[in-house]
């Protein structure tokens, strides 16, 4: 499979917890994107990487979450202390250098705080 | 900050009928626009998407959408749609040069046989 892939599929953490996800994107793609998705609601963007810089950090984007992409290739989002406004699901994608390409979105990882 | 807008959440057609799903975006300069769809069970995928040049915009599967500058829209449609055409619709847009993608709140279609 050459698509996104992202790691775990679902996660359930107590509330105070953190949790780290992963993403692998389509290995040609140097541009990787993380996204949250509530119920009924839109993907929201959170951050955006060019190979290993992070270059857009939205304001949703807490002091509680952390993302990193060290090699320009996997990346990680981290949530400490989670809380329960932060079940949602996570969304990874991934484009080409050719801007002009849209997304390719992982399956997502599905994260419920209890 | 730009915002997009979709004015459907939930249509419901029979097979064979036409559709037209509403979407508009906020932002006054140049934008590139998407239409996105996920098929229940199935992660996000992309249907169309405009960056420049001719404003009518073909996709797969039939769809195509319209850009309209002066109306700030981009409407999708397609002439006869499939009990497979049963998903949620995204459209999104990007725009002043960042790579954010703001996307609308979707609409859920539901296919009847």
């Amino acid at each position: 499979d050459t698509g996104v892939s992202q790691d775990p599929r679902h996660k359930i953490t107590k509330r105070g917890q953190n949790v780290t996800f992963r993403c692998d994107p389509i290995s040609e793609h140097n541009r990787l994107y993380w996204y949250r998705q509530t119920l009924g609601q839109g993907p929201e963007f959170l951050t955006y990487f060019q190979n290993e810089a992070q270059l857009e950090k939205s304001r949703l984007l807490s002091d509680r979450f952390s993302a990193e992409r060290p090699k320009g290739s996997f990346s990680t989002l981290e949530i400490q202390r989670t809380e329960q406004g932060d079940s949602a699901m996570y969304l990874c994608a991934s484009s080409s250098r050719d801007k002009t390409y849209g997304y390719t979105f992982g399956s997502g990882t599905r994260l419920t705080v209890v | 900050a730009q915002s997009v807008s979709q004015h459907n959440h939930h249509v419901i057609l029979s097979e064979a009928a036409s559709l037209e799903l509403g979407c508009n975006y906020s932002y006054g300069g140049t934008v590139n626009l998407f239409w996105y769809v996920q098929y229940p069970g199935q992660h996000l995928q992309l249907l169309l998407k405009y960056f420049s040049g001719d404003p009518l915009v073909k996709g797969i599967k039939g769809f195509e959408a319209e850009f309209i500058k002066s109306k700030f829209s981009f409407n999708l449609r397609k002439p006869s749609v499939q009990w497979s055409d049963t998903a949620e619709y995204f459209c999104a847009v990007r725009s002043g040069g960042y790579q954010k993608v703001t996307f609308g709140t979707g609409t859920k279609l539901q296919v009847i046989p």
